[in-house]
């Protein structure tokens, strides 16, 4: 089944924080971040493996909830550079990827 | 080192042809995937192979589809009797081991427009 992502897209002020969030209807073994910007292939951001797991670099940060089945991404003071499509996967033993939320970041 | 590479990257074809695309995943990843992302869309997963195990086929939309992998390494996507809703950017990715527990290393895909 294919997570859920909300919103699906989201328009900011640099400077400004952003929440991105990753729901399953079904029990998750990992959870995975990407960012995909126009005309380009996706890139790695983290993965997440154990319920209650949080990691970041940078100001991109990101927890597991995996009694909910939910993660969550945290943009902090978002830069232009943040502008892009972000996609989480989640994975039992393939990742199925949600629709997206586009993340649009104004001078 | 080299990354994950897919040929073409562009390709043209005229409705009714077969198609081939190729991905050549980074040496030593033992899985690798397949996707489709119409315009503006996400990631549609198709397929996905791990070291010699039977691929996991449950993506694939239609018998129309096809996908082998050589071992470890060269894959190749084959779309026979193209329609115009195959028109799409086919992106391959490699990974070092188990889905879950590795990062996906993306290609820049290939661009295919069924006419």
């Amino acid at each position: 089944q294919q997570p859920v992502q909300s919103p699906q897209a989201v328009i900011l002020r640099e400077g400004e924080d952003a929440v991105i969030n990753c729901s399953s209807s079904k029990a998750l073994y990992s959870v995975h971040w990407y960012r995909q910007k126009h005309g380009e292939a996706p890139i790695f951001l983290m993965i997440l493996l154990k319920g209650g797991e949080q990691k970041g670099h940078d100001k991109i940060s990101a927890s597991f909830n995996e009694k909910k089945q939910q993660s969550s991404l945290y943009l902090t003071a978002s830069q232009l550079s943040y502008s892009g499509t972000y996609f989480c996967g989640t994975a039992d033993d393939k990742i199925i990827f949600g629709k997206g939320t586009r993340l649009h970041i104004l001078p | 080192g080299a990354g994950v590479s897919q040929s073409p990257s562009n390709k043209v074809t005229e409705k009714g042809k077969d198609v081939e695309l190729r991905c050549d995943p980074i040496s030593g990843h033992t899985a690798l995937y397949w996707y489709r992302q119409r315009l503006g869309q996400g990631l549609e997963f198709l397929i996905y192979f791990q070291g010699n195990s039977a691929p996991d086929k449950s993506g694939l939309p239609s018998d129309r589809f096809s996908a082998e992998r050589t071992g470890e390494s060269v894959s190749t996507l084959t779309i026979q009797r193209t329609q115009q809703e195959d028109s799409a950017v086919y992106l391959c990715a490699s990974s070092p081991g188990l889905a879950g527990a590795n990062e996906q290393f993306f290609g820049p895909g290939t661009r295919l427009t069924v006419l």
